[in-house]
């Protein structure tokens, strides 16, 4: 069975600071990893996504993710956080070959001016 | 394109109502999925479609049911509702298919449903 863990249930920096949101990965398969966003009150946004190829993926809003397969870790990275980057972030992985996605249970980023 | 639409936002059920959660997209995408989120659980997968007429269970299906008339409309009908059941529900879909690449999820505004 996939799974998907998100060792923090909240990050605080400094805006300015460089940002690191965690999310490590469980599949029998090849993994196709995601990042979504959510903004109070808001459906989930896609931000990024790696399905194979170079292992730092870039998104939106400058967001950036590194896959590491020996680790089994998509840790999604900003050099220089915003205040508006406060959301809760959530990891997913969905394994090559089944539809089922699973999803974290989310990280609290919030950018402290 | 509208996206992902869902009726009602909002929602106040006694225990042992029924009712169904409207979701529809526009973009003829073969995925579709529904989810609760709750405090501290993340995102839950309830029911899921490949396409038209297939559907499958998810993670916490029971209490729910759903079909996939067509490739727009995904409803979710909770038989007899009780009060674990309050959430936030998302719907969701994605191209799905052969190719893997497209395959990120498109998500609704969500329904909030309270069931007393």
């Amino acid at each position: 069975a996939q799974s998907v863990a998100q060792p923090e249930d909240q990050v605080n920096v400094a805006e300015g600071n460089p940002l690191t949101v965690k999310c490590t990965y469980s599949v029998s398969g090849n993994p196709y990893l995601f990042w979504y966003v959510q903004y109070p009150n808001r459906g989930l946004q896609f931000l990024l996504k790696y399905i194979t190829g170079d292992n730092l993926v870039k998104g939106s809003y400058g967001f950036e993710a590194e896959f590491n397969k020996s680790q089994t870790s998509f840790h999604l990275k900003k050099p220089s956080a915003l205040v508006s980057d406060s959301a809760l972030y959530f990891c997913a992985v969905r394994e090559g070959g089944y539809q089922k996605v699973t999803f974290g249970t989310g990280t609290k980023l919030q950018v402290i001016p | 394109n509208a996206g992902v639409t869902q009726t009602p936002k909002f929602q106040v059920l006694k225990t042992g109502q029924s009712m169904t959660l409207q979701c529809a997209q526009d973009m003829n995408h073969e995925y579709m999925s529904w989810y609760r989120q709750d405090p501290g659980m993340g995102l839950r997968l309830i029911h899921y479609s490949v396409g038209a007429g297939i559907t499958d269970q998810g993670e916490v299906p029971n209490g729910y049911n759903v079909s996939r008339s067509t490739t727009e409309d995904f409803p979710l009908r909770l038989l007899s509702a009780a009060p674990s059941q309050t959430s936030v529900y998302f719907c969701a879909s994605s191209l799905g298919g052969a190719d893997d690449f497209y395959n990120e999820q498109f998500f609704g505004p969500g329904t909030r449903l309270t069931v007393l």
